[in-house]
Parts: C-alpha cells; structure tokens; sequence
C-alpha cells in the first residue's frame, strides 16, 4: 500500500522548458515533503521542501508545491537543463515518532538539448 | 569535508557467502538508516539507529542485521547471501534537523 505515489515513472523534456513533477500522498498526517534528485550510481541528494504549513517554496529554479486538500505536491524546474536529467523522489513525513521519510518510487527526468 | 560514505560501491558474489557493507559518516549525527532500492521502486527502510547500542528494524522485512558501536559507524551485514538479495543498498544520517537526511553513494549488490 503505497502512501506516497509518483504516478509517472519517467518524464522527458526540451532544455528551457518547464519540467512538472508530480507526487500524491494518501496518509492525512503528512506534514513534510521533501524531493530528492538522484543520479545513476549515487545516493539521492537533498533538493527542496516544504512544510505542510505553507503552499509554495521556492529555491532558485526549483518550486514545489504543495495542495493539502488535494493531497497533491509539484516540483517545477525552469528552465530545465541538461544536468537534471536525474530520478526525482517526492518524501513525505509525519510529525512525532522518527520522522523517518516515506519514498515514492521516483520519476526519471531527461532533458534533452 | 564532512560526508558519508560506503564501501564497496560495487560487489558481486556468490550464494551463500557472508558479507558486510561499511557505511560511516563524518559528521556526527546520531542518527543513521539503511535503505533498500531496486530500479523503478521505493527506498525502502530494512535498518536504522537512533544512537550507540541502538537499533532497530524498518518497514521492509530484511534478513540483514546491523551494528552500532560506534557513532560514526553503521555497518550492514548478511550472513548467507542469495540472490534475491540483489539490489542497491543506500546508507543515510541525519542529525540535529530530522528531515536533513545525507546519503551515501551506495553499494550495488549482485548475489550470483
């Protein structure tokens, strides 16, 4: 049973262009969602979040965000380059307890030049 | 530079053999996770500890166990290997701040 769905496994975009990425959540007491970008043989690396508390972060050409009512969050890069081409997961965590993130199961970017 | 790092970033071997995947960091965080990873899948939690002598078990059942005797130190260990245990295994900490998780590279494991 997935709480955290990345319903598009791969998504493919001109270089300029706006990349979406999108990610549903089903567990109500999610309060943090965190996107990881990952290359091929690395460990993921932190890239944005946002706190359930507000509906947009934004940090340079990275924004998400994030629809409680829709249990829905979105991560935009624009313009997208070459250099994202990367696997994108979407994490979410619940207050207390260990704050240990739930992982989608990713969404592999290319931009193409 | 602090960071976290795991060896080996590469193993092949054969069913049955014991092995051990190394993962410290240098940044002193106390609390330290292992995370299972097939292409296309979740990260999965199979490990993680809260501190020295602490340890627990994560959401995906694993026939791995997992030491912690010392802070920066979180090794990851398989007593028969088989094949199903092919995957990647990807170390993390975090510290103070819960959410700042820092990865390590990982270790792509491949039981032949």
């Amino acid at each position: 049973d997935q709480q955290v769905k990345q319903n598009s496994p791969s998504l493919s975009v001109q270089e300029g262009r706006i990349s979406i990425l999108n990610c549903d959540y089903t567990n109500s007491m999610f309060d943090y969602f965190l996107w990881y970008k990952k290359y091929p043989a690395e460990g993921p690396t932190f890239l944005i979040s946002i706190s359930s508390i507000k509906d947009k972060n934004e940090d340079g050409r990275f924004t998400v965000f994030l629809n409680k009512s829709a249990k829905h969050l979105s991560l935009h890069i624009v313009p997208s380059q070459p250099g994202d081409s990367a696997v994108y997961f979407c994490a979410a965590s619940a207050p207390g307890g260990s704050y240990i993130p739930t992982f989608g199961r990713g969404t592999s970017l290319i931009v193409h030049p | 530079e602090a960071d976290i790092y795991q060896t080996p970033r590469y193993l092949v071997i054969g069913t049955g053999k014991k092995i051990t995947l190394e993962c410290s960091q240098t940044m002193g965080h106390d609390k330290m996770y292992w995370y299972q990873q097939d292409p296309g899948m979740e990260l999965h939690l199979i490990h993680y500890s809260y501190g020295v002598n602490s340890t627990e078990k994560g959401d995906l059942s694993s026939e791995s166990t997992v030491s912690r005797i010392r802070t920066e130190h979180f090794p990851l260990t398989l007593e028969s290997a088989r094949p199903s245990h092919t995957s990647q295994y990807l170390c993390a900490s975090s510290g103070p701040n819960p959410y700042g998780y820092t990865f390590g590279s990982g270790t792509r494991l491949t039981v032949v």
